[in-house]
């Protein structure tokens, strides 16, 4: 069936480092591509998406390139900061109206000043 | 904007007892959903409703019901609770389009003794 899998955490960084998380998919045709961020206590809100190949989306200094040949969606940032510590799910979609996102584990950042 | 509105925020309660947790959106989208979200297990979905009056299971749907008398309300309904319900839990809501954004509410919070 169809899955999403990322990079396990928790990662910690210091301040204006680089950010990289893996995310990595199994899909049949050609699905739709999100990141969300969790903040602590909150639900979760979209940062990004992408719904075809070489689709890049970006948000918030935050990018990821849909790579259908490598099927990734990898999540990058050139300076993090103090207020990007949260954890971060990517899921995908099938494109199909109605259907559910399927969610990977979540990766959890921790950045430090 | 409200959004979607969860409730309880979080709920203490002995296993064997029955619990429904309320969702209300007012954003008149088609599609809802209910996940858990469990640390190192991510979120999992539970029921779904693409549009009211139907309703769907997801990924981990036992000991779990759910309704769709109007478009606006989506209540979760555990009939005798189990301390492995113990989760926060996540409705959601999109409006049905393919490639669609979930929004969610804040969670509501179970433990299960």
């Amino acid at each position: 069936g169809d899955s999403v899998t990322q990079m396990e955490g928790p990662v910690t960084l210091s301040e204006e480092a680089f950010l990289t998380i893996n995310c990595t998919y199994t899909a049949t045709g050609y699905p739709s591509l999100f990141w969300y961020v969790q903040y602590p206590g909150e639900g979760l809100q979209l940062l990004l998406k992408a719904t075809k190949a070489d689709d890049k989306g970006s948000n918030k200094g935050f990018e990821a390139t849909y790579r259908k040949e490598t099927t990734s969606f990898h999540l990058e940032k050139g300076s993090v900061q103090v207020s990007d510590s949260a954890v971060y799910f990517c899921a995908l979609n099938k494109g199909q109206a109605g259907t559910a996102l399927i969610f990977g584990k979540g990766t959890t950042l921790s950045v430090s000043s | 904007i409200a959004g979607i509105t969860q409730a309880p925020t979080s709920q203490i309660l002995a296993a064997g007892r029955r619990m429904t947790l309320r969702c209300t959106q007012d954003m008149r989208h088609n599609a809802m959903y209910w996940y858990r979200q469990d640390l190192g297990l991510g979120l999992r979905l539970i029921h779904y409703s693409n549009t009211a009056g139907t309703t769907g299971k997801g990924e981990v749907p036992d000991g779990y019901s759910v309704s769709r008398a109007n478009t606006d309300d989506f209540p979760l309904t555990l009939a005798s609770a189990v301390p492995s319900q113990t989760s926060v839990y996540f409705c959601a809501s999109s409006d049905g389009q393919a490639n669609g954004e979930l929004f969610f509410g804040e969670g509501s919070r179970l433990t299960v003794l």
